[in-house]
């Protein structure tokens, strides 16, 4: 049981460049959601959603895309990185949302645009 | 819009104390509030969940309360071990409701000193 996994754990980019982060799990897990963390600001929701073909914008989602195409897959799209995109990005994944069970994080991908 | 206070302020306490941590919410009453733990460089996880009709929760060292006349949480660690320095994360729902949009705190960091 491999839990919620994300790659690639490191990534430098240029800006302008585009690139997807990819998070998976193996929990079948109907929730999943995508945050950011920056140093002072704490964990910032990006984009999320309750099911395969459901997303939904988060607090920042502008940069990003999402698609949902199966349970287990929540790729996270930077259309055309800029330096303000540098941050540590985590994957969640949750049964039923907040009010019944936690998330489970995945490790992060640690992100440079320069 | 919902606004989660922790004590930016790090928590250092002595081996074997009760470490006391605080999380304070500005606006509605959220339908549940969950304490996750970071340790550097890894992903959040999950410890408690504690639902708007619940007062109190308990797993082993852990504790729990949720006042929601004074906006208030408190996360208590009793006889707390240098393996619990860590960074301790609040996070509620974005509204009164169960949507499973989470908004994070910034965190409050725990030093254990042995």
């Amino acid at each position: 049981n491999a839990g919620v996994t994300q790659t690639p754990k490191f990534q430098v980019l240029k800006t302008g460049q585009s690139m997807t982060l990819q998070c998976a799990q193996d929990m079948n897990h109907e929730y999943m959601s995508w945050y950011r963390q920056d140093p002072g600001m704490g964990l910032r929701l990006i984009h999320y959603s309750v099911g395969a073909g459901i997303t939904d914008q988060g607090e920042v989602p502008n940069g990003y895309n999402v698609s949902r195409s199966t349970t287990e897959d929540f790729p996270l799209r930077l259309l055309s990185a800029a330096p303000s995109q540098t941050s540590v990005y985590f994957c969640a994944s949750s049964p039923t949302g907040g009010a019944g069970y936690g998330y489970t994080f995945g490790s992060g991908t640690r992100l440079t645009v320069v | 819009s919902q606004k989660i206070e922790q004590n930016s302020e790090a928590l250092n306490i002595q081996e074997g104390k009760t470490a006391t941590l605080t999380c304070n919410y500005t606006n509605y009453s959220p339908a549940y509030l969950q304490w996750y733990r970071q340790d550097p460089g890894r992903g959040p996880v999950f410890l408690l969940l504690i639902r708007e009709n619940e007062k109190e929760k308990r797993k082993e060292r852990l504790k729990v309360t949720f006042d929601t006349t004074l906006k208030q949480s408190l996360f208590h660690i009793t006889a707390s071990q240098p393996a619990d320095s860590a960074t301790y994360l609040c996070a509620l729902d974005r509204s009164s409701s169960n949507t499973g949009k989470l908004i994070f705190g910034q965190g409050t960091t725990l030093q254990v000193k042995p």
